[in-house]
């Protein structure tokens, strides 16, 4: 079947450090999307990654998407408290639905 | 431009009563989706609808609950004869198309609780 892991479940970082969360899927992609959802919130939207090794960025976040399209990442750079909340990532195998990964709960010391 | 909007946003009911909740899509979203997310859990598909249509109802339990999205007004989710453990928040989304890669635009959610 169809799965997913997201890896770590929970990060604790001091504000300024760096952040990375690692996706994992056992076959092969068509795509990607990741999702930020605050604590009390609803998903957003981050971005989509479609093209092997792709690499984008949005001001300190970095997202990859592997050679093979099994994996993927989202680094974040120097974290703020705005940054606070759980990061999903949304594998897509080419139908509609969204198989949401566990995500990634990330807690910012101050 | 109005974004998805879900209502009501807090929904208590006794066991066995019915819940009934609601999701108008974004402006010009002909697609909704409707999605389960337990405490401290991520989120999981239930059902994709298009107007009028189902056209994937995978993740729904095979009882007690059912979607619609009629052609005129919101799409709604159903669960009748609720028990505890139907209590979570539920989340639609919407897309313009149903292409796997469009980006799907969520409401605020529904929080069910049941007594």
């Amino acid at each position: 079947g169809q799965q997913v892991m997201q890896i770590p479940q929970y990060q604790h970082v001091q504000e300024g450090e760096d952040f990375t969360t690692y996706c994992n899927s056992s076959t092969t992609l068509s795509n990607i999307q990741w999702y930020k959802q605050r604590p009390g919130g609803h998903p957003v939207f981050l971005i989509q990654l479609v093209k092997s090794g792709e690499v984008k960025k949005q001001k300190r976040l970095t997202f990859q998407f592997g050679e093979a399209k099994k994996n993927s990442s989202l680094h974040i750079t120097a974290t703020q408290t705005t940054d606070v909340g759980t990061y999903f990532c949304t594998p897509r195998f080419g139908n509609e639905k969204l198989t949401f990964g566990t995500g990634t709960r990330l807690t910012i010391i101050p | 431009n109005a974004g998805v909007m879900q209502n009501p946003r807090h929904l208590v009911r006794r066991r066995g009563q019915e819940a009934r909740l609601r999701c108008s899509p974004m402006k010009g979203h002909s697609h909704v989706y409707w999605y389960r997310q337990l405490p401290e859990e991520g989120l999981k598909f239930m059902v994709y609808l298009q107007k009028e249509n189902i056209i994937d109802e995978s993740g729904m339990p095979k009882e007690r609950f059912s979607a619609e999205f009629p052609k005129e007004g919101p799409s709604i989710l159903r669960i009748q004869q609720v028990v505890r453990g139907d209590s979570a928040a539920y989340f639609c989304a919407s897309s313009p198309m149903g292409a796997s890669n469009q980006p799907q635009h969520f409401g605020d959610g529904t929080r069910l609780s049941i007594l």
